[in-house]
């Protein structure tokens, strides 16, 4: 199972929005609604920030919005603020039942 | 508050065995699906494996099958994963992950592997 595919990195200014995309095949990210995306300061564990595609666990800002169209799903940040600066990993259900994780977005705050 | 709390990392030769334990409190662990996802240094996550709350359903990463052996004991609240054949490309943090419909709701603070001569 290959990993999904998000870009290395990403920046934005406080304020800003910006966008991560992941993208996969129809035998993950376009076939199920089962994507999710996590945060990852360093060193610490992952957070579950975005679940079914566009779900916020109780908690979570609302300016992580998730889409999805076809094989490939985006988490939106809005308001950028420096405390988002972080990694960023999206996550699908797959056909085999298993799970794959995207390859990770670095996110700076200029 | 959910707590995992995972224990049994450590210095390992490779071809070498280690036994990875999960404490899970907070919730009722039994009803809920229980994956083991890890991290190598300076990379990405990886998914490793997953069970289901009554070990119907037990599923292993290719990089893994058959080698490594997820298990559970929902008398004593944990997960476990027993890890044999160990090589240089198993070293990585793992994590114990609660999954709530299909999603990794809550992490643990990680056990570090790390397989060298």
């Amino acid at each position: 199972q290959s990993a999904l595919t998000q870009p290395a990195s990403v920046s934005g200014s406080p304020g800003q929005s910006i966008t991560i995309s992941c993208s996969g095949t129809s035998r993950d990210v376009g076939g199920y609604n089962y994507v999710s995306w996590y945060q990852q300061h360093p060193g610490k564990a992952p957070k579950l920030m975005i679940y079914d595609v566009s779900n916020r666990p109780s908690g979570v800002s609302n300016r992580f919005s998730g889409s999805k169209s076809g094989n490939t799903a985006s988490l939106t940040i809005s308001g950028l603020q420096a405390e988002d600066e972080a990694d960023y990993y999206c996550s699908s259900y797959t056909s085999s039942n298993t799970y794959v994780f995207g390859t990770g977005t670095k996110v700076t705050v200029l | 508050e959910v707590q995992l709390v995972e224990s049994g990392g450590g210095l390992v030769k490779p071809g070498g065995s280690l036994r990875l334990s999960c404490a899970a409190s907070e919730f009722t662990f039994s009803t809920y699906t229980m994956n083991w996802a890890r991290q190598a240094p300076g990379k990405g996550l990886e998914w490793v494996s997953s069970i289901t709350g009554s070990s119907s359903y037990i599923y292993y990463a290719d990089s893994v099958k058959g080698r490594f052996t997820i298990s559970r004991d929902n008398a004593k609240n944990s997960l476990y994963l027993q890890m044999n054949s160990l090589r240089a490309e198993d070293t990585a943090v793992y994590y114990c992950v609660k999954v709530d419909h299909l999603a990794m709701t809550r992490w643990g603070q990680g056990t570090l592997v790390t397989v060298s001569p």
